[in-house]
């Protein structure tokens, strides 16, 4: 496609749920990346992929939080029990290269943890 | 660790107002610098990218300016509208990934 796609685009979760977050990169573009946006605040680098190998992932916590790019299907960004202060807003992109000359966010995924 | 700093955090101007707004960096040594834009509810929308050979870019009525040695750079809005409303954001690569600022969010009312 020629945008990001994020779904769902609103999750709301009971803490100590898992929440399950989905990105379909633009078709032709090899690194994938996850951001977290909390409370309209700075954005924080989770992790990127190229292709369906973790590129960088020094952002992710190193509990509860995993994802995965694999081939033919869309990548996935998992939480298992959720916390209170994982709700943000999780957006993924986009770039035909690891430096983000070239780089497009989705729309984001807005996850509320209650 | 690269640190970026947007200045004001907001900003209200009437339409048709001049204005800009300030990015400042901590580590000099990057490659390009973007602003984004970004909408309630919505993603970002790359504006410019500055490679660091460039000192300005420009897209119709929107300039950005990059000066690396004094790790700053600025965003020029001519003659303001309300649909230039939104959160504007920088960003510098480091490593792969990007470091974005903490945003400045503008207001235009007509």
């Amino acid at each position: 496609g020629e945008e990001v796609a994020q779904t769902p685009k609103h999750l709301v979760r009971g803490e100590g749920q898992k929440a399950k977050l989905y990105c379909a990169p633009i078709k032709g573009h090899s690194y994938v990346f996850w951001y977290q946006q909390v409370l309209k605040n700075e954005f924080k680098f989770l992790i990127s992929f190229q292709n369906e190998n973790v590129f960088d992932e020094t952002g992710m916590p190193k509990e509860r939080f995993s994802a995965k790019c694999l081939p033919n299907s869309p990548c996935s960004l998992e939480i298992q029990a959720t916390k209170l202060e994982d709700s943000a807003v999780y957006f993924c992109a986009s770039s035909q290269d690891s430096s983000g000359n070239t780089i497009y966010f989705g729309e984001g995924s807005w996850l509320t943890v209650v | 660790k690269q640190e970026v700093t947007q200045i004001p955090a907001a900003l209200s101007v009437p339409e048709g107002e001049n204005l800009v707004l300030n990015c400042s960096f901590t580590d000099s040594a990057i490659y390009n610098l973007q602003w984004f834009r970004q909408d309630p509810g919505k993603g970002l929308t790359s504006l410019l990218l500055i490679q660091s050979s460039q000192r300005e870019q420009t897209s119709g009525r929107l300039n950005a300016s990059l000066d690396k040695s004094s790790g700053r750079s600025t965003l020029y809005i001519a003659a303001s509208q309300p649909g230039d409303s939104a959160t504007y954001l920088c960003a510098v690569p480091t490593g792969n990934m990007l470091t974005f600022g903490g945003g400045t969010r503008l207001m235009v009312k007509p």
